[in-house]
């Protein structure tokens, strides 16, 4: 079965960038998308189709996605940023999600 | 503004059957070309795709679960519902339903906790 991979975490300093890659066999041919997870929130979608943003998603949230990673860069983090991150993909009809990158924010 | 509640039992045994709701308010399920699927995450976990269903009834699932699971659509209620048979405590997951759009998942209810113990 496909798979997503997602280092666990990443640290960042406030003001500073955030990088999270998301790893799959040519994901760089599939869509990706981006969703952010608060602790007792439901999922929100910040990109979708690699680096589109939803309505309401600030500008520091971007995405790209090429070869066989998909990234999501959060510029200028702030402590709202703080979260748990997921990258999820479609392979043969199948929704497949990656398992997860906690952002922290120093 | 659209609005997706999930509902149902809070706790089942192992072997039973698992029935979920997911109630859609401001707006018509079939009114736009839309697929609404069924995600889930067992506590302190990541999210898992369970399954989808196109408004006009066409359905995908996850090969995992793809035995187990049935989703259905009532469009004169406007709801999707899950069933998920022969429970085990693996299914022990907060069940989130969600508006699949762009190739994501744009509208997602608050999820509903499920526990599967003896």
């Amino acid at each position: 079965s496909y798979e997503l991979t997602q280092p666990p975490s990443v640290s960042v300093s406030p003001g500073q960038t955030a990088t999270i890659t998301c790893s799959g066999e040519d994901l760089g041919d599939k869509f990706a998308s981006w969703y952010q997870q608060r602790p007792g929130q439901s999922p929100v979608l910040v990109i979708y189709q690699d680096y589109n943003r939803p309505s309401g998603i600030p500008e520091r949230f971007s995405g790209s996605n090429s070869g066989n990673t998909a990234t999501l860069t959060i510029s200028a983090t702030q402590a709202v940023d703080e979260a748990d991150y997921y990258c999820q993909a479609w392979d043969s009809g199948t929704g497949v999600f990656g398992a997860g990158t906690k952002v922290t924010v120093l | 503004q659209l609005q997706l509640q999930e509902s149902g039992p809070g706790l089942k045994k192992p072997s039973e059957t698992l029935s979920l709701i997911c109630s859609v308010s401001g707006g018509s399920i079939s009114s736009d070309s839309y697929y609404w699927d069924w995600i889930r995450q067992p506590p302190g976990k990541g999210l898992e795709w369970i399954g989808g269903i196109y408004y006009s009834g066409s359905t995908d699932y996850n090969p995992s679960l793809k035995s187990r699971v049935t989703i259905s659509v009532d469009s004169s209620k406007n709801q999707v519902s899950l069933t998920l048979s022969s429970v085990t405590a693996a299914d022990t997951a907060v069940y989130f339903c969600a508006r699949r759009w762009g190739n994501g998942f744009d509208i997602w209810g608050r999820g509903t906790m499920v526990s599967v113990s003896s």
